[in-house]
């Protein structure tokens, strides 16, 4: 069974604005990291946040990590129509030896243009 | 190439038919791990292979899943007697460090089975 949780399950956003998806996690963690997927096709990673972390940028993304909520956001800013994917948080077990991810349902996002 | 390819890409089965899904991961990369995607959901954790070792089979669903990666690169992953519950996007991915790091997902095969 799937540990995260992701809301919302549906986000439609006009571009320019911008768009955040929060997922949620139940056990500890060693990071978080975050997944995009777009129709048909594999999922591109696009930021890790390791626990002893708060906040991350990268480009036009900011992930943030709350611990003690067991709760992450990712903030997409100024979207563009090519942001319109499906976005997936996933966990690394704090008491995992072999890095498998635990994936949340996942956030569509369309933007429209 | 440069990224982890995956063969077939689309895959329909009669129920109770064998298949066997190939992983190419991207080269030198010690761990492989192998996902199921259901329609809607978030990808689901199946086995992880460190090199040829697999140490990690707990998401196999059933004794039907079965995964090997022989010579420590190509992993294939057979399932026996498929059942239209098998009907998902199977995932691969790889990645250079043991634990822990960014994982490099191939396009995945799509299975169906009627």
């Amino acid at each position: 069974s799937q540990q995260g949780e992701e809301d919302p399950q549906a986000l439609s956003i006009q571009e320019g604005e911008n768009a955040t998806m929060n997922c949620s996690y139940k056990t500890s963690i060693n990071n978080l990291q975050w997944y995009r997927q777009n129709s048909g096709r594999g999922l591109v990673h696009l930021i890790l946040i390791r626990s002893n972390e708060r906040e991350k940028h990268s480009g036009r993304l900011r992930v943030t990590l709350d611990t003690s909520k067991k709760s992450s956001s990712l903030l997409i800013t100024a979207s563009r129509a090519a942001d319109t994917a499906s976005y997936f948080c996933a966990t690394r077990g704090s008491s995992s030896n072999t890095g498998k991810l635990i994936f949340g349902q996942g956030t569509t996002l369309q933007v429209k243009p | 190439g440069a990224g982890v390819s995956q063969s077939p890409r689309y895959k329909v089965a009669k129920r109770g038919q064998d298949v066997a899904l190939r992983c190419d991961p991207i080269s030198g990369h010690v761990s492989l791990f192998w996902y199921q995607q259901a329609l809607g959901q978030g990808p689901e954790f199946l086995t992880y292979f460190q090199n040829e070792a697999q140490l990690d089979k707990s998401g196999l669903p059933s004794d039907r899943f079965f995964a090997e990666r022989p010579e420590g690169s190509v992993s294939t992953l057979k399932i026996q007697r498929t059942q239209q519950e098998d009907s998902a996007v199977y995932l691969c991915a790889s990645s250079l460090a043991g634990q822990g790091g960014e994982q490099f997902f191939g396009p995945g095969t799509r299975l169906t089975v009627l």
